[in-house]
């Protein structure tokens, strides 16, 4: 297994843009993530999915969309690129482990809006 | 509200030293707490969970359900010990709410 996989690794926009962050996991999790860490504020929640065509809000969700139309995929969509969403954005799922249900992190993609 | 505090932003001991990194959460329920690391420039990764109670790369961390902590201990520090370190609880759904994390630095 892959795991969770992210791309692009890093990025670069500008104040305006769009992109879409991907996220993939092949462990057949219905459960995922998308957190941004930024420094000395650690992880918060972007948005979430329970399942295919189910998605909702966390903690942060103002600028950013979501879709999840398949269990394995779940893109971030930023519309208009903000100085503020310059930070470190992971995706995760939740499932079982070694031992039991665990978090699982992607990662990251390394974004700067300029 | 369930929440997850981590009084520590940064940590430094020298190698061979006993470490401690607290963790502290509000919950109304029986939590399920979590120890996540992040080594630099690398995903994160679960260390341990209160339920197993195991002992992983030379770390515990026990549940205090009085005192509402769920601190990290290790007896002797190495240097590949340092990392960014998250506490984290699961309450009653499938979210987990992250602290804020403690940078530890351990020193030669």
């Amino acid at each position: 297994n892959a795991g969770v996989t992210q791309t692009p690794k890093f990025r670069i926009l500008k104040i305006g843009q769009s992109m879409t962050l991907q996220c993939t996991q092949d462990m057949n999790h219905n459960y995922m993530y998308w957190y941004r860490q930024d420094p000395g504020m650690g992880l918060k929640l972007i948005y979430y999915s329970v399942g295919a065509g189910i998605t909702d809000k966390g903690e942060v969700p103002n600028g950013y969309n979501v879709s999840r139309s398949t269990t394995e995929d779940f893109p971030l969509r930023l519309e208009l690129a903000a100085p503020s969403q310059t930070s470190v954005y992971f995706c995760a799922s939740w499932g079982p482990g070694l031992a039991d249900n665990e978090q699982f992190f992607g990662p990251g993609t390394r974004l700067t809006v300029l | 509200a369930q929440r997850v505090t981590q009084p520590e932003k940064l940590l430094s001991v020298f190698k061979g030293a006993p470490v401690e990194l607290k963790c502290n959460y509000s919950y109304s329920g029986s939590p399920e707490l979590f120890w996540y690391v992040q080594y630099s420039r690398q995903r994160l990764q679960l260390l341990l969970r209160h339920i197993s109670r195991e002992s992983i790369k030379g770390f515990t961390a026990d549940l205090n359900k009085g005192e509402t902590s769920f601190h990290l201990k290790k007896p002797f520090a190495q240097e590949e010990d340092s990392a960014m370190y998250y506490c984290a609880l699961k309450g009653g759904s499938e979210k987990l709410v992250f602290g804020k994390g403690t940078k530890l630095t351990v020193n030669p």
